[in-house]
């Protein structure tokens, strides 16, 4: 089992472009949430996808958007970046209420 | 949406000997689920342990251990017997509806 994937493992953009990343989760999980960790601190939790749709939202704005897949891969889309939203992006996968696994991160620096 | 704080940024210990990280939070649900994660310089989350609220006993795991406080809404983490590998980020995360994470404790284990 590949545990969560996600890529690209580092990206770097330039403000006012728009990034995609990309999650495959952990094999049997059917849930996907993103977070975003800004350096030194604790994740802040971006959203969550179930079933394709987004079940529950974090404080971000609109320029945050995701979406599932049918086989529960997710990806997280950012448009007009901001130097602000350079951070690591984590997501997690989880089934039910079982605890959830994250994979590696994708470290976005906007210049 | 739930709150949890940590209010030791930075903490350190002897190699072998214990110590305890301070969590508590604030939920409105009466079903959620408490989890400790560690964070190494990898980066990858790794999940610590897991204490379901409804539960009034302690969860262990080997050297780690809780003391779950519902009325106090308090749950700390005991290191026992630590280890240089031990050194990492520790987050203290409460799970209702989604997932929401301290600011961290820096936990160095000294040789």
């Amino acid at each position: 089992d590949a545990g969560v994937t996600q890529s690209p493992t580092h990206l770097i953009k330039t403000r006012g472009q728009q990034v995609t990343l990309r999650c495959s989760p952990k094999s049997g999980h059917d849930t996907v949430s993103w977070y975003q960790q800004a350096l030194g601190q604790g994740p802040q939790f971006i959203f969550q996808y179930y079933e394709e749709e987004e079940r529950q939202r974090g404080n971000f704005p609109d320029r945050f958007s995701g979406h599932q897949f049918p086989n529960y891969s997710s990806e997280l889309n950012v448009n007009a970046l901001l130097l602000g939203d350079s951070a690591l992006y984590l997501c997690a996968s989880s089934f039910t209420d079982t605890e959830a696994f994250f994979g590696q991160g994708t470290r976005l620096t906007v210049v | 949406a739930q709150t949890v704080t940590q209010s030791q940024p930075e903490m350190s210990v002897q190699e072998a000997e214990t110590v305890t990280l301070s969590c508590t939070y604030d939920t409105s649900e009466n079903n959620y689920y408490l989890f400790w994660y560690k964070q190494p310089p990898s980066r990858q989350m790794i999940l610590v342990i897991r204490q379901e609220a409804y539960k009034q006993q302690n969860a262990t795991e080997n050297r780690f251990s809780v003391n779950f406080q519902k009325a106090a809404k308090s749950f700390s983490l005991k290191i026992s017997d630590s280890q240089l590998g031990d050194t990492a980020m520790y987050f203290c995360t409460c799970y209702d509806n989604d997932m929401r994470f301290g600011a961290g404790t820096r936990l160095t284990v000294k040789p």
